[in-house]
């Protein structure tokens, strides 16, 4: 059981580029969460998807775009890299109320 | 939208003492409030909970405490050890409906031997 898996660990981006970060949780969890966490800013919400085949906008949407694959599988794509989009990436799902976070995905755009 | 709100950013504390974080928010329908760990480079856990029809709930070292009434809840860590140090986020879920956890922006505790 791994648990909430995300790839890649780390990145670097130039400005414009596009790229998916994938997340993927093996406990059959129906929830699933893209967060964003910047120094002193705590972990604000991209999207969410509260089951398979819904998806929803969070706090910090603009720039990104979200597919919930299957169950398993939520990815978030950055169509056109910025600098602002520099930020340590979690993916988080939950079954219930508690939530079990990847071990996130550090993204520097330059 | 909710807020929380949680204070102190900074904390220090000479090791053995106690160290209390405090979160308020403003959902009166929030039901559930959680406090997770970050250690550096790491991912947030999940160390303790509560739900609003308890006071106060305790595991170990750690305590939290809520007070509906006025809207707050604490963090309370006995006994503090240097592998306390860490960042503490406090968060609040509104329930039935409502799919996200608000979280406050974190408080780092160092724990100085």
């Amino acid at each position: 059981n791994a648990g909430v898996t995300q790839t890649p660990k780390f990145q670097v981006l130039k400005t414009g580029q596009s790229m998916t970060l994938q997340c993927a949780q093996d406990m059959n969890h129906n929830s699933m969460y893209w967060y964003r966490q910047d120094p002193g800013m705590g972990l604000r919400l991209i999207y969410y998807s509260a089951s398979e085949g819904t998806t929803d906008k969070g706090e910090v949407p603009n720039g990104y775009n979200v597919s919930r694959l299957n169950k398993r599988e939520f990815s978030l794509r950055l169509e056109s890299a910025a600098p602002s989009q520099t930020s340590v990436y979690f993916c988080a799902s939950r079954p219930g109320v508690e939530q079990y976070f990847g071990p996130g995905t550090r993204l520097t755009v330059t | 939208g909710e807020n929380v709100e949680q204070h102190p950013s900074t904390l220090s504390v000479q090791e053995g003492d106690s160290a209390v974080i405090k979160c308020t928010y403003s959902d009166s329908a929030s039901n559930y409030f959680p406090w997770y760990k970050q250690e550096l480079g790491k991912r947030p856990q999940l160390i303790i909970d509560i739900r609003s029809n308890v006071g106060e709930k305790k595991d170990q070292r750690i305590a939290v405490t809520l007070n509906k009434t006025a809207k707050h809840f604490s963090l309370h860590i006995t006994e503090t050890q240097p592998e306390d140090s860490a960042v503490y986020f406090c968060a609040e879920y509104s329930g039935a409906g409502s799919y996200q956890l608000t979280f406050g922006k974190g408080t780092k505790l160092s724990v100085i031997p």
